[in-house]
């Protein structure tokens, strides 16, 4: 069973960059696709990008200037890098899988980040 | 964007037919495929995927769940509701870049 898990500061300054790590287990990343998606306070939801099993990205248009999501093979995991962050990023992000067709059907438990001086 | 538009709140009765809707401001259906999917989120848990492509269940997802619809116009039926399903959905589209909608709160009538 494929399993995800989140990981990363709680806490970032605005005008600074938010990494998150998600590791996954019982599954290899070198297949299908993997994402990010945030939920507001509010709930709002959004999807923020994927990086395939061949490596290739796809981001939010939205974000396109300050995402950047990136891989390490050997350790099976995938990462988030939004630059610039300000308050307004402050939500609850997930990482999940994807086949081709992006919806997501196993999802990690999701990490609270904070934007605040 | 394709923007996905949901009520935001449904008051049900247990045993009773709960229908969830969801609006696409164009199309999310290319050929025979409907890019919609939906999603069921309880306080403090990760979303879980419910229906996709509309209509299909997903994996270990009960009976009483089933969507339906074509086009703009979606639907998510939960039949009878038991007190498990009290949670807020959401529909989600990948016609296009993905988004979802605001979620509508499934509350005890």
């Amino acid at each position: 069973e494929v399993q995800l898990q989140e990981s990363g500061p709680g806490l970032v300054k605005p005008s600074q960059s938010l990494s998150l790590t998600c590791s996954v287990t019982g599954y290899s990343i070198t297949s299908n696709y993997w994402g990010w998606i945030r939920k507001f306070p509010g709930n709002k939801m959004e999807w923020m990008g994927y990086i395939s099993y061949s490596g290739s990205t796809s981001y939010n248009p939205s974000l396109k200037s300050r995402i950047s999501i990136t891989r390490d093979t050997s350790k099976n995991q995938f990462f988030l890098q939004l630059n610039s962050v300000t308050t307004e990023d402050t939500a609850t992000y997930y990482c999940a899988r994807s086949g081709p067709d992006p919806y997501y059907s196993s999802w990690g438990q999701g990490t609270l980040v904070t934007v605040s001086s | 964007d394709i923007v996905l538009t949901q009520s935001p709140a449904l008051a049900v009765s247990l045993g009773q037919r709960a229908t969830i809707s969801c609006r696409a401001s164009q199309s999310v259906s290319i050929s025979r495929y409907n890019l919609m999917h939906w999603y069921q989120q309880k306080p403090g848990q990760q979303p879980k995927l419910l229906i996709y492509r509309a209509s299909n269940l997903a994996s270990g997802i009960p009976a009483r769940f089933s969507g339906s619809g074509s086009g703009t116009d979606f639907t998510l039926t939960i039949n009878p509701v038991q007190a498990d399903d009290i949670a807020t959905y959401y529909c989600q589209q990948s016609r296009e870049s993905p988004t979802f909608g605001a979620g509508t709160k499934l509350e005890l009538k």
